[in-house]
């Protein structure tokens, strides 16, 4: 049962660079998220996604870019990488929420480092 | 805007010695409120959702509780394996998936 599944696990950019970030999940679920964590800070909303087609900033998008063109995918884009960019990177999906809030289920993360 | 606030920021236990962590917000009209677990180098891992003001939830040797205003981890007896950093996270008042994180409580047990 694999989850969510993050690629690459490291990466070290060179300032004005661009990468993917790549998320997969096979649990069917139709909401995913990006956030990111700096060292001792809670994790930050960047992007999320309610649906194939559907995606929405959260608190801190500046900087970085999503699709969404299925419901296992969601990548995440970064155009000119910056050091205000070194994060780790945590991608998580979850079921619609009902009456209540349901649980988000994280990936392993992806560290990036930009010099 | 909603907030999030977790005490202590960081917790060191003997081992058998039981302690809470505290996670206190401000959203109104609450949907749940979240407990994970965070190892380090590693993705956070549900632990529990609790929706209501008096209800609890157990696992192991961790137990939440939740009131209008805040939630405990109580860990009992707790063990090194129990060292982690411990998040608390509530969804925000206009949506029901989109979480607000605490910053964690990082908590070490030793032997």
């Amino acid at each position: 049962n694999a989850g969510v599944t993050q690629t690459p696990k490291f990466r070290i950019l060179k300032i004005g660079q661009s990468m993917t970030l790549q998320c997969t999940q096979d649990m069917n679920h139709n909401y995913m998220y990006w956030y990111r964590q700096d060292p001792g800070m809670g994790l930050k909303l960047i992007y999320y996604s309610v649906g194939a087609g559907i995606t929405d900033k959260g608190e801190v998008p500046n900087g970085y870019n999503v699709s969404r063109s299925t419901t296992e995918d969601f990548p995440l884009r970064l155009e000119l990488a910056a050091p205000s960019q070194t994060s780790v990177y945590f991608c998580a999906s979850s079921y619609p929420p009902g009456a209540g809030a349901t649980e988000a289920f994280f990936g392993q993360g992806t560290r990036l480092t930009v010099v | 805007e909603d907030q999030v606030t977790q005490s202590p920021e960081a917790l060191r236990l003997q081992e058998g010695e039981s302690s809470s962590l505290n996670c206190s917000y401000t959203v109104s009209g609450l949907r749940g409120l979240f407990w994970y677990r965070q190892d380090p180098g590693k993705g956070p891992e549900f632990l529990f959702t609790l929706y209501s003001a008096g209800e609890e939830k157990e696992k192991e040797r961790l137990k939440a509780t939740l009131t209008k205003k805040e939630s405990f981890l109580h860990i009992t007896a707790p063990k090194p394996e129990d060292s982690a950093t411990y998040l608390c996270a509530v969804p925000e008042e206009t949506s029901g998936s989109r979480l607000t994180f605490g910053e964690g409580t990082q908590l070490t047990v030793n032997p």
